[in-house]
């Protein structure tokens, strides 16, 4: 079955390093989506992807999504405090319409 | 205010008792899922619904079932089949496979 595979599974920083996280999936996504968890609580949605080379940018946070639509990376410069959590990537492959497939996430910890 | 809860935050079984995980969401979304977290382990879907009256297994079925006989609800059963029930639980919905709108999650802890 589909895989997704996510690195690091931690990474801790001092707060204004930058940070970022990487996905790879074992077959073609038709879209790829992010999610953040902060602790104690639970994913919520960032951002999706669906064009080949797509590059998208919210504030701080910079997302990719490879030209084969197999990898994906999340970039955060400069982090803050409030950028603590684990980042999840989830592909959705041209075989379902429904069945996310969720990366194990990076736990990212900052140090003020 | 539309959203997604369950019930209850958390939830204590003792061994060998099957137990329900409540889901209700009012967004009018026609899929809804059920996943498990350990630590370490990310996201592992255990069941999903993409319309009323059929339901799908996901990854790790085994030992859980559902029903979902109305669009807002996707109960989950915990069977005493299931080995390792202690975990934390979210039901999420969506429109076809677009943004996933995930419930506060409970934390079920068998004894």
């Amino acid at each position: 079955g589909q895989q997704v595979m996510q690195i690091p599974q931690y990474q801790h920083v001092q707060e204004g390093e930058d940070f970022t996280t990487y996905c790879n999936s074992s077959t073609t996504l038709s879209n790829i989506q992010w999610y953040k968890q902060r602790p104690g609580g639970h994913p919520v949605f960032l951002i999706q992807l669906v064009k080949s080379g797509e590059v998208k940018k919210q504030k701080r946070l910079t997302f990719q999504f490879g030209e084969a639509k197999k990898n994906s990376s999340l970039h955060i410069t400069a982090t803050q405090t409030t950028d603590v959590g684990t980042y999840f990537c989830a592909g959705l492959s041209g075989g379902s319409n429904y069945k996310l497939t969720f990366g194990k996430g990076t736990l990212l910890t900052v140090n003020p | 205010d539309g959203g997604i809860t369950q019930s209850p935050k958390y939830l204590f079984r003792k061994e060998g008792q099957n137990v329900t995980l409540s889901c209700e969401q009012n967004l009018n979304h026609d899929a809804m899922y059920w996943y498990r977290q350990d630590p370490g382990q990310g996201l592992r879907l255990i069941y999903y619904s993409q319309i009323v009256n059929d339901f799908q297994k996901g990854d790790i079925a085994e030992g859980y079932s559902v029903s979902r006989e109305k669009k807002e609800s996707f109960p989950l059963t915990v069977t005493s089949a299931q080995k390792n029930p202690t975990a934390f639980y979210l039901c999420a919905s969506s429109v076809s496979g677009r943004t996933q709108f995930f419930g506060p999650g409970t934390r079920l802890t068998v004894l």
